[in-house]
């Protein structure tokens, strides 16, 4: 079945620093890849996503790009700040059918001032 | 625009006793689903609606748990009865149209004692 698979956190950066977390899905069909992030308290929200091939999602700094070859969907931000502390999610949906979301694990971000 | 509201936020019960979630979608919003969400674990669909119709309930432990969206708007999720097992965080997310955005809710944190 569809999967998806991120690296284990928690990961700790200093403000400033690069960030990558990666992502890999297994997936029948053409899925639509997504990241959310998950603040203390609060629900999921879409950060990203992108919905073929090549293309790239980008919001509030961070950035994807949908790699087919890979079947990776890697988040990136060039320059983390405190306020990016939060769990983030790769999660994808398929077109055949109704498929609902498939998640990963989540990442926990901290980061330090 | 009002987002996904739940209700409680946080509950606390004994094993054996019942339990009620409640969710009211986006307005407008046809599709609503059900997340499980253990601790350290991504999101999990337990059922999914359109409208006033079950689609997906596949992943739904039927032996105590139940749904109902009577009137296609918002939806209550039960369990009876719960168990030490059933400690977790129950999101609710609504979505115009199926294969659209997701919104999640907070999520009601259920604590089985």
């Amino acid at each position: 079945g569809d999967s998806v698979t991120q690296m284990e956190g928690p990961v700790t950066l200093s403000e400033e620093a690069f960030l990558t977390i990666n992502c890999t899905y297994t997936a029948t069909g053409y899925p639509s890849l997504f990241w959310y992030v998950q603040y203390p308290g609060e629900g999921l929200q879409l950060l990203l996503k992108a919905t073929k091939a090549d293309d790239k999602g980008s919001n509030k700094g961070f950035e994807a790009t949908y790699r087919k070859e890979t079947t990776s969907f890697h988040l990136e931000k060039g320059s983390v700040q405190v306020s990016d502390s939060a769990v983030y999610f790769c999660a994808l949906t398929t077109s055949s059918g109704n498929t609902p979301l498939v998640f990963g694990k989540g990442t926990r971000l901290s980061v330090i001032a | 625009e009002a987002g996904v509201v739940q209700s409680p936020r946080y509950k606390i019960i004994e094993k054996k006793q019942p339990v009620a979630f409640w969710c009211n979608p986006i307005s407008g919003h046809n599709t609503l689903y059900w997340y499980l969400q253990n601790l350290g674990q991504g999101p999990e669909l337990l059922i999914r609606y359109e409208n006033e119709e079950a689609v997906d309930d596949s992943q739904l432990p039927k032996d105590r748990f139940s749904a109902e969206r009577l009137k296609g708007v918002d939806s209550t999720l039960k369990i009876q009865p719960a168990e030490l097992g059933d400690s977790a965080v129950y999101l609710c997310a609504s979505s115009l149209v199926t294969q659209g955005e997701q919104y999640f809710g907070p999520g009601t944190r259920l604590t089985v004692t």
